[in-house]
């Protein structure tokens, strides 16, 4: 199975910050990674897919990089409803998580 | 618009059968191609894929769960279901569906795009 590791685990912001997690794959999967937002007791949410695209309900300063085996999400202007944690996951069969990185206020 | 609703047991025995089903509402199953996934959460192993099936037939099941795991598609009553036999307390998790959208623009993604609320399984005896 393809391994994704996230860092950091944990970061502390303030609003208004700008704010990147990093997640990195065991092989090369081209573009083949999403991101999802999840909160406590809630579901995830899809925020990026294909790496760079974004559905019509996530906000715009979600925005999303990266190909081959180094992916990162990118949070500007960092709000209050942003505080929660963040996974990526690739889209190659057996589909597979990154261990989440948790974003607090600082 | 989608919504999806997971329902079934929330405590099951170990060695037993654990059985959900997922409503599907607001948008017959059949149209589109989506594959129809479950996903569990635990403290101990964070988000896991367990499996999915293609609305016009094929599945694909986590290696890692592939001899314990059926899912299945009743379009009559738009809903899909996961049985996992065999349960250990290792089983025991936040259960997700969620729908799986396909794009094909120089190779195919899989994205998750829908997801049901959850419900809570446990394995105890």
């Amino acid at each position: 199975d393809i391994q994704l590791t996230q860092s950091p685990s944990s970061l502390s912001a303030s609003v208004g910050d700008r704010v990147t997690i990093s997640c990195r794959t065991s092989q090369d999967i081209n573009n083949y990674v999403n991101w999802y937002q999840q909160k406590p007791g809630k579901p995830p949410t899809l925020l990026i897919y294909a790496a760079s695209l974004f559905p019509s309900a996530a906000p715009s300063r979600f925005s999303g990089g990266g190909s081959g085996t180094d992916f990162t999400l990118t949070i500007t202007n960092l709000q209050t409803e942003d505080f929660a944690t963040y996974y990526c996951q690739q889209s190659s069969s057996p589909w597979t998580f990154g261990q989440g990185t948790k974003v607090d206020i600082k | 618009q989608v919504q999806l609703q997971e329902s079934g047991p929330g405590l099951v025995k170990p060695s037993e059968t654990l059985s959900l089903t997922c409503n599907v509402s607001g948008r017959p199953m059949t149209r589109g191609s989506y594959h129809w996934s479950w996903i569990r959460q635990s403290a101990g192993k964070g988000l896991e894929w367990i499996g999915r099936m293609y609305i016009r037939g094929g599945t694909n099941y986590n290696p890692s769960l592939k001899s314990r795991v059926t899912i299945s598609i009743d379009t009559s009553k738009n809903q899909f279901s996961l049985k996992l036999s065999s349960v250990t307390a290792a089983d025991t998790a936040v259960y997700y569906c969620a729908r799986m959208a396909e794009l094909g623009i120089k190779g195919l993604y899989y994205y998750m795009d829908v997801w049901g609320k959850g419900t809570t399984v446990t394995v105890s005896s």
